[in-house]
């Protein structure tokens, strides 16, 4: 089956720029997308197809994503900021795929 | 606005079933594969099952394969996930979320979510 790894915490001052991984075997050959998560809600598409932003969702969040990494980049921080953060790809044999989840600390 | 709205979660023992309902609003359902995705108290995100917008092609994961079945009902707007033989480990906020392309996929709108514990 096919796996998804990310750190499980990253911290970032405010104003500062986050990066978050997201790992898997040729993952560059798939697109991937990434959820926002605050506690108590539902997760929020921030990113799709590798570096698609859905309207409402501000331009300091962008994608990428290459060989056996996607990263998602919060540029300008804010504590607004903070959350959990999922990657996610689909494969055909196992369906929906999610990694483990990011918790972002903005301190 | 695109709305979805799960129902139906609750306290059920070990082997018991608990049927769960989305019902959604806001866009044209019957034209849109839908999904639904769990999430274990304190832990991440577990994609579980989708069904294509006519409802002929359906897809689980392993983990519910056999016990659960995934269902819709266009005229109603409406999806619908069954679940049987249930276990502890099925303890999860449950969340309905709407399925954006195709072979490479994403969800756009995920509803606020329905509690099941499993526990006797």
């Amino acid at each position: 089956s096919y796996e998804l790894t990310q750190p499980p915490s990253v911290s970032v001052s405010p104003g500062q720029t986050a990066s978050i991984t997201c790992s898997g075997d040729k993952l560059g050959d798939k697109y991937a997308c990434w959820y926002q998560q605050t506690p108590g809600q539902s997760p929020v598409l921030v990113i799709y197809q590798d570096t698609k932003r859905p309207s409402g969702i501000p331009e300091r969040f962008s994608g990428s994503n290459s060989g056996n990494t996607a990263t998602l980049t919060i540029s300008g921080t804010q504590a607004m900021d903070e959350a959990d953060y999922y990657c996610q790809v689909s494969d055909s044999s196992t369906g929906g795929v999610f990694g483990g989840g990011t918790k972002l600390t903005v301190l | 606005q695109v709305q979805l709205v799960e129902s139906g979660g609750g306290l059920v023992k070990p082997g018991g079933s608990l049927r769960l309902s989305c019902a959604s609003s806001g866009f044209t359902f019957s034209d849109y594969y839908m999904s639904w995705i769990r999430q274990a108290p304190t832990k991440g995100l577990e994609w579980l099952s989708y069904i294509s917008s006519s409802g002929t092609a359906i897809y689980y994961a392993d983990s519910v394969k056999g016990r659960f079945s995934i269902s819709r009902d266009n005229a109603k707007n409406s999806l619908y996930l069954q679940m049987n033989s249930l276990r502890a480990e099925d303890t999860a906020v449950y969340y309905c979320a709407r399925r954006r392309g195709s072979s490479s996929y994403y969800f756009d709108y995920w509803g606020q979510g329905t509690l099941v514990t499993v526990s006797s």
